[in-house]
């Protein structure tokens, strides 16, 4: 069965370096997303990405965040300047089509830790 | 805005008992529901989900879910645990507000052989 995939699986940084965060969504999906989960947090949606542009974003993700599909397999989650708070578990996720009741495959996630 | 709550942080149940687990929502339109279980070292999986129909659906793995709009409810059961189901279980709303998930804090469930 298809699976959503992430690298790397845990990403060691300093404060104030940037990230890329990868995903390799499920290849006929047509909606990606990020969500984070901070320890002992809810996990909290981030962005949607549709049609090679942003669809949706939370309030969480201000202009330390981007994303990006540079090819047509890859959907990265770039943080320019880490920050402490950035600490988190980072899911990946992709869904078939547009339609809200289209389940979100997740992927394995990639924890985030930033010293 | 859009919330979900769980009503337990962490249950912890024998095997063959009986399992209910409590969502409810906060949101006034049309919302779709979903359960997810993260077994550990695993990546989040779909249960069962609910969009129109029969409140009463059907998953995965023996569980079900009932939606009750009148309680902004979405408990999710299951007749007889097994060691295996012990996971965390995530309640998750999406409507016409858009398409991401609201997720609930989790459950984490421990059955003990």
């Amino acid at each position: 069965e298809p699976e959503v995939t992430q690298t790397p699986s845990h990403q060691v940084t300093q404060m104030g370096q940037e990230v890329i965060l990868r995903c390799v969504p499920i290849s006929n999906h047509l909606y990606f997303y990020w969500y984070r989960q901070i320890l002992g947090q809810k996990v909290e949606f981030l962005v949607s990405f549709y049609n090679n542009e942003i669809s949706e974003k939370s309030e969480i993700f201000d202009d330390q965040f981007s994303v990006e599909r540079p090819d047509g397999s890859n959907f990265t989650l770039k943080i320019r300047s880490t920050k402490l708070e950035d600490s988190a578990m980072y899911f990946c996720a992709s869904s078939p089509g547009a339609h809200s009741t289209d389940t979100q495959y997740f992927g394995p996630g990639t924890r985030l830790t930033v010293l | 805005a859009q919330s979900v709550s769980q009503h337990n942080h962490h249950v912890i149940l024998s095997e063959a008992a009986s399992l209910e687990l409590g969502c409810n929502y906060s949101y006034g339109g049309t919302v779709n529901l979903f359960w997810y279980v993260q077994y550990p070292g695993q990546h989040l999986q779909l249960l069962l989900k609910y969009f129109s129909g029969d409140p009463l659906v059907k998953g995965i793995k023996g569980f079900e879910a009932e939606f009750i709009k009148s309680k902004f409810s979405f408990n999710l059961r299951k007749p007889s645990v097994q060691w295996s189901d012990t996971a965390e279980y995530f309640c998750a709303v999406n409507g016409n507000y858009g398409q991401n998930f609201v997720f609930g804090p989790g459950t984490r469930l421990s059955v003990l052989p």
